[in-house]
């Protein structure tokens, strides 16, 4: 298997575009979970989904950001409108919803918001 | 509430000597426990995982965990560091009264010193 798959793997924008990351999780998966990861703030969950349904997103940040998931092999995090404060490295993992078994992470997007 | 803490940030050892990180952790339920290792630049990876059974599981490159029911803690061992395992290092623990939502540690730094 590739194993989780995101893009861009970079992304350098400018204050007030629309930016929109994507994933593609492990096959066989039904739980996929995004995080955002900073120095200051550590790794934090935005949203969880389990079979396509958004189940927690008491992460998200504001009204600013919004995911979807349309189907069980593809996720988008969408900014609108980014600000500076947005720059991170964003994760998509994806995991089986049994508690027994660990999740597996994709290599991220930087995202850098000047 | 649900809780996973590493104690410390930081964590410096020899090569050649033994390592643990540290993490305690709170789970109303059955604790499901994870060990991820983060290389910089790069999405965090699994090194393994408590379920049930055998207090002391062994994982990749060398990584055990010990399980300690009763001091709640799930400290991360190897017997001999390596340069190579300078890392960071997160504990999660996975909800099962909570949608299987995982809940990670702040993180420690390992730092392996030639």
């Amino acid at each position: 298997d590739a194993g989780v798959i995101q893009s861009p793997r970079h992304e350098v924008t400018e204050m007030g575009q629309e930016v929109t990351l994507r994933c593609k999780p492990i096959s066989g998966h039904n739980s996929l979970f995004w995080y955002r990861q900073t120095m200051m703030r550590g790794l934090e969950l935005l949203i969880y989904f389990n079979n396509n349904v958004p189940i927690d997103d008491s992460g998200m940040p504001e009204d600013r950001f919004s995911a979807k998931m349309p189907n069980a092999s593809f996720s988008t995090l969408k900014i609108q409108p980014s600000e500076p404060r947005d720059s991170a490295v964003y994760f998509c993992a994806s995991s089986l919803s049994d508690p027994m078994y660990e999740q597996y992470f994709g290599p991220g997007t930087r995202l850098t918001v000047t | 509430a649900q809780s996973v803490a590493q104690p410390e940030d930081q964590v410096n050892v020899a090569e050649g000597n033994p390592l643990t990180v540290k993490c305690t952790y709170s789970v109303s339920g059955n604790p499901y426990l994870f060990w991820y290792v983060q290389y910089p630049n790069r999405g965090l990876q699994f090194l393994l995982k408590y379920i049930t059974g055998d207090n002391l599981v062994k994982g990749s490159y060398g990584f055990e965990a010990e399980f300690n029911k009763s001091q709640t803690s799930f400290h991360l061992k190897k017997p001999s560091a390596l340069v190579s395992d300078s890392a960071l290092y997160f504990c999660a623990v996975r909800d099962e009264g909570n949608f299987n939502k995982f809940y990670f540690g702040s993180g420690t730094k390992l730092n392996v010193k030639p």
